[in-house]
C-alpha cells in the first residue's frame, strides 16, 4: 500500500523558514515523480513544486520560485521542501504526491502538514 | 497557464438523484500525439486529502463506484454521479495535467439536498 507521510509543518514568523519532509513507502519512490501540492484554509488546490525521480530537474510555481527548494533523498525515501522567505499567504496544508500513468496524474496523496505563516 | 473553471461552485442534489459539474480548460488539453486528454478529476471530503477519481478525463480509477463518469474532449469536460448516495458529499475538483503549472478547478461542493 502506497504510503505519504508529510511532516515539519508549523508556526513560523513572516520571512522566516522551514523544511517540510515526505516519508515514502509502499511504491517505488527512487522512480516516481514527486510532487508538493498546498491548500490555503478554506481554499482550493494549487500545484507547488515537483522533482524528477533522481532529483536532476525541478520546476516550481512562479509564487514560490526562488524562495522554496524541493528535493529529494533516494536512499531514505524521502521527500522535502525547503522554504525561506515565508509569506502569510504560503499559509496552508502542503500536501506531498506521487502520480500515475506517466503524467501529473495524483494517484496517492499525504494527509498533509499544515503551515501557518505569522507573527 | 491554463484556466480551469468549474460550475457551479456549489450543487444540491437530492438522493439517488443524478449531479453534473462541469469544468472548462482556457486551451485545448488534447495532447494529440499521445491521443489523451490530460484532464483529471478529484473528490475531497472534508478534512482528507484529495481522492483520485477520473484521469484521461473518462478513466476511472481502480475502486470507484460505477456511478461516477468523466466526459468532454479538448475545452468543456463534465464529472456526472449518476445516482447520489450520502458518501459522496464532497467538493469535486477538475485539474489539468497538460502543461506547467498544473492547475486546478476552484472547486464545486456538493450537498445533499
Amino acid at each position: 500500500e502506497v504510503q505519504l507521510v508529510e511532516s515539519g509543518g508549523g508556526l513560523v514568523q513572516p520571512g522566516g523558514s522551514l523544511r517540510l519532509s515526505c516519508a515514502a513507502s509502499g511504491f517505488t519512490f527512487s522512480s516516481s515523480w514527486m510532487h508538493w501540492v498546498r491548500q490555503a484554509p478554506g481554499k482550493g488546490l494549487v500545484w507547488v513544486a515537483n522533482i524528477n525521480p533522481d532529483g536532476s530537474a525541478t520546476n516550481y510555481a512562479d509564487s514560490v520560485k526562488g524562495r522554496f527548494t524541493i528535493s529529494r533523498d533516494n536512499a531514505k525515501n524521502t521527500l522535502y521542501l525547503q522554504m525561506n522567505s515565508l509569506r502569510g499567504e504560503d499559509t496552508a496544508v502542503y500536501y506531498c504526491a506521487t502520480v500515475v500513468g506517466g503524467a501529473a496524474i495524483y494517484g496517492a496523496w499525504g494527509q498533509g502538514t499544515l503551515v501557518t505563516v505569522s507573527s | 497557464d491554463i484556466v480551469m473553471t468549474q460550475s457551479p461552485d456549489s450543487l444540491a442534489v437530492s438522493l439517488g438523484e443524478r449531479a453534473t459539474i462541469n469544468c472548462k480548460s482556457s486551451q485545448s488539453v488534447l495532447h494529440s500525439s499521445y491521443n489523451k486528454t490530460y484532464l483529471v478529476w478529484y473528490q475531497q471530503k472534508p478534512g482528507q486529502p484529495p481522492k483520485l477519481l477520473i484521469y484521461w478525463a473518462s478513466t476511472r480509477e481502480s475502486g470507484v463506484p460505477d456511478r461516477f463518469s468523466g466526459s468532454g474532449s479538448a475545452t468543456n469536460f463534465t464529472l456526472t454521479i449518476s445516482s447520489l448516495q450520502a458518501e459522496d458529499v464532497a467538493v469535486y475538483y477538475c485539474q489539468q495535467c497538460y502543461s506547467l503549472p498544473y492547475t486546478f478547478g476552484q472547486g464545486t461542493k456538493l450537498e445533499i439536498k
